[in-house]
């Protein structure tokens, strides 16, 4: 049983250019997590979804940063006009419902140069 | 406002000795509570969790003491071994809710 899958595992983008960050859930999740971490911090909340609907966005960031989670296929982490301070390990999990447990896959790690 | 205190930010024990960390939270309206552990350049695994009805679980080597009034919860690894030495997150969530609220981790280094 494959664990939840994120791609790529690092990504660089220069200041300006977009970021797309994929996850897959666990087989049979249907609940999706996004999750920023930056150099030596914790775990910070970003998003919440189920397919084709976003539940809690309260730790995104207004401007910029998008999530979706379609019926077919993995959640998109939208980042635009990336800048410095988007550098950060972006983390997904999942959880079957209802359930608390989530998992977390292995990250993908953004620069900004 | 961080809403789960995690402290202490880092722990070096012998082999063999105990670890212990200790999380406190606010908001009383918490009924979950997971340990992650995070290895460098990977994600968080689930170690082990405790809801409110109970005072203490234990899994293995690591145990969770649970103290509702305090509203404080602490991990111990017991017999601890080199390849525990990791970063331990302490998390907290409701039911309503979904997402964890995590503490700002400790780093243990385990001594041979």
């Amino acid at each position: 049983n494959a664990g939840v899958m994120q791609n790529p595992r690092h990504l660089v983008r220069r200041r300006g250019q977009e970021a797309r960050l994929r996850c897959s859930p666990m087989k049979g999740h249907s609940h999706v997590y996004w999750y920023r971490q930056l150099p030596e911090e914790g775990l910070k909340f970003m998003v919440y979804l189920q397919k084709e609907n976003i539940i809690d966005e309260s730790g995104m960031p207004k401007e910029r940063f998008s999530a979706e989670f379609p019926k077919e296929g993995p959640s998109i982490l939208r980042i635009q006009q990336v800048v410095r301070g988007d550098s950060a390990a972006y983390f997904c999990a999942s959880s079957p419902p209802p359930s608390y447990e989530q998992y977390f896959g292995p990250g993908t790690r953004l620069t900004v140069t | 406002q961080q809403q789960v205190k995690q402290s202490p930010q880092s722990l070096i024990v012998q082999k063999g000795g105990i670890s212990i960390i200790n999380c406190a939270y606010e908001n009383t309206a918490f009924d979950y509570f997971p340990w992650y552990q995070q290895f460098p350049g990977k994600g968080p695994a689930l170690l082990i969790a405790i809801r409110p009805d109970v005072s203490e679980k234990k899994e293995g080597r690591f145990t969770i003491s649970f103290n509702k009034s305090a509203k404080q919860f602490s991990l111990h690894i017991m017999d601890s071994q080199p390849g525990d030495s990791a970063t331990y997150f302490c998390a907290a969530s409701r039911s309503s809710w979904g997402k964890l609220q995590f503490g700002a981790g400790t780093q243990v280094v385990v001594t041979p």
